[in-house]
């Protein structure tokens, strides 16, 4: 079964903090992708992987950095926490190619409170 | 990207078919027809997608019109699992996209007794 987990489910943070998400995925896929998720508003994509070493800016990537140095691990990193980057941050994966580029697989999740 | 335009929400009897539509009238030649859906406190699961022909896997078909301005999830036989809100999206394939999906608001879908 494939799968793409999230190092916490709940992430309570100071302002101010500097923040590390984790994502790993065990299915080889070379796309990894970090979206935020808020009433309202839907899934907005922060940032893109399509290979290691490899980043894309999505649609909000300010506040936000990332890091790829393996195949199956993305990090999406706050550098100084704020309160308005409490929401739930989701990652995904997918396969380069025609065929399957835009059939993401998600992880459950990250809820994160900045106080 | 082509946006989409999808009725806030929708009720649905356990067992009956649930027709989810969704208009994207400016909807480009290259570009293909996805459809994912979110259970509360999970992330988004891919469902199907589709060109212009019409498509079914084991979750879902999926009807696309001749103009390709809209098209309509079918959900066969409705169950309360799957209450959800359900994201119609329209993206290019390959190239500099990389796979990059815009989420709108979607569509909550609630099943009944």
């Amino acid at each position: 079964d494939v799968k793409v987990t999230q190092s916490s489910r709940y992430l309570v943070k100071r302002t101010g903090e500097k923040v590390f998400l984790e994502c790993v995925q065990d299915m080889d896929h070379e796309n990894m992708f970090w979206y935020r998720q808020d009433p309202g508003l839907g899934l907005r994509l922060i940032y893109f992987s399509y290979d290691v070493k490899m980043k894309e800016k999505g649609d909000i990537p300010e506040g936000y950095s990332v890091s790829r140095e393996k195949k199956e691990r993305f990090s999406l990193i706050l550098e100084s926490a704020s309160t308005n980057q409490t929401s739930m941050y989701l990652c995904a994966s997918s396969l380069p190619g025609l065929a399957t580029d835009n059939e993401q697989f998600f992880g459950p999740g990250t809820r994160l409170t900045v106080l | 990207d082509a946006k989409t335009t999808q009725p806030t929400s929708m009720d649905c009897a356990e067992g009956r078919a649930a027709n989810l539509p969704c208009n994207h009238s400016t909807i480009s030649g290259n570009e293909y027809v996805y459809w994912y859906r979110q259970i509360h406190s999970q992330g988004p699961q891919y469902i199907i997608h589709g060109l212009k022909n019409n498509e079914t896997n084991e979750m879902a078909s999926l009807i696309i019109t001749e103009d390709r301005k809209s098209s309509t999830l079918i959900l066969p036989h409705a169950t309360l699992r799957d209450t959800a809100v359900y994201y119609c999206i329209v993206s290019i394939r390959g190239g500099t996209s990389y796979g990059k999906l815009t989420f709108g608001q979607g569509t909550i879908l609630t099943v009944h007794p």
